[in-house]
């Protein structure tokens, strides 16, 4: 099974920072990667999709980038709502897998 | 608006069996795989399994291959996931999601806790 691992695991960032978040495939998985987000009791938020695609209605302030073993997604500037727990998870193969997830906090 | 809403999670015994369901709304059921995704509370996302669209494929993670079960009825729009031989670390959330790919659409989860 493919590994996912994200660094770092927390992340403290102000407000109108600039947050780069990363993720590590223990092998080849394309493009095949996405990211959520996931808030306190909320269920996982579609985030972005093929390593690059925002979902629709993610505010351009969402990017991802990478291919093949090493991805970032860049969040250009920090706002209130985007403190959150992030997840990449590849579908190049079977079994999907996450990574542990990297929590996005308040300096 | 795409709405997919978990029930079935209960207290059960090790050993015990569960079925879980989830009926979904706001889109064409039968034109996406759908997937379970558990999480430990406070802990990250663990994928279980997924079906295709007309139900005819399966996957499963390892951990929980030849003791659950996913299957759909396209007619009432549903999906399930029958849990056999329940152990201690099957004790999570189990949310529904729309995709096998990518989970575009995720419910809120139903509780399931293993415990004697």
């Amino acid at each position: 099974e493919i590994v996912m691992t994200q660094s770092p695991a927390t992340l403290s960032v102000s407000p109108g920072e600039r947050a780069t978040l990363s993720c590590r495939a223990s092998q080849n998985v394309s493009s095949n990667l996405v990211w959520y987000q996931q808030k306190p009791g909320q269920a996982p938020r579609f985030l972005i999709y093929t390593a690059s695609t925002r979902a629709t209605a993610i505010p351009a302030r969402f990017s991802g980038s990478g291919s093949g073993t090493e991805f970032t997604l860049t969040i250009s500037s920090l706002q209130s709502e985007d403190f959150a727990v992030y997840y990449c998870q590849q579908y190049n193969n079977w079994p999907r897998t996450f990574g542990q997830g990297t929590k996005v906090e308040i300096k | 608006e795409v709405q997919l809403v978990e029930s079935g999670g209960n207290v059960v015994r090790p050993g015990g069996s569960l079925r879980l369901s989830c009926a979904a709304s706001g889109f064409t059921f039968d034109d996406f795989g759908m997937s379970w995704v558990r999480q430990l509370p406070g802990k990250g996302l663990e994928w279980v399994s997924a079906i295709d669209g007309k139900g005819g494929t399966t996957y499963y993670a390892d951990s929980v291959k030849g003791r659950f079960t996913v299957s759909r009825d396209n007619a009432k729009k549903s999906l399930y996931l029958q849990m056999n031989s329940l152990r201690a670390e099957d004790t999570a959330f189990y949310h529904c999601a729309r995709g096998t790919f990518y989970m575009i659409n995720w419910g809120k989860g139903t509780l399931v806790t293993v415990s004697s």
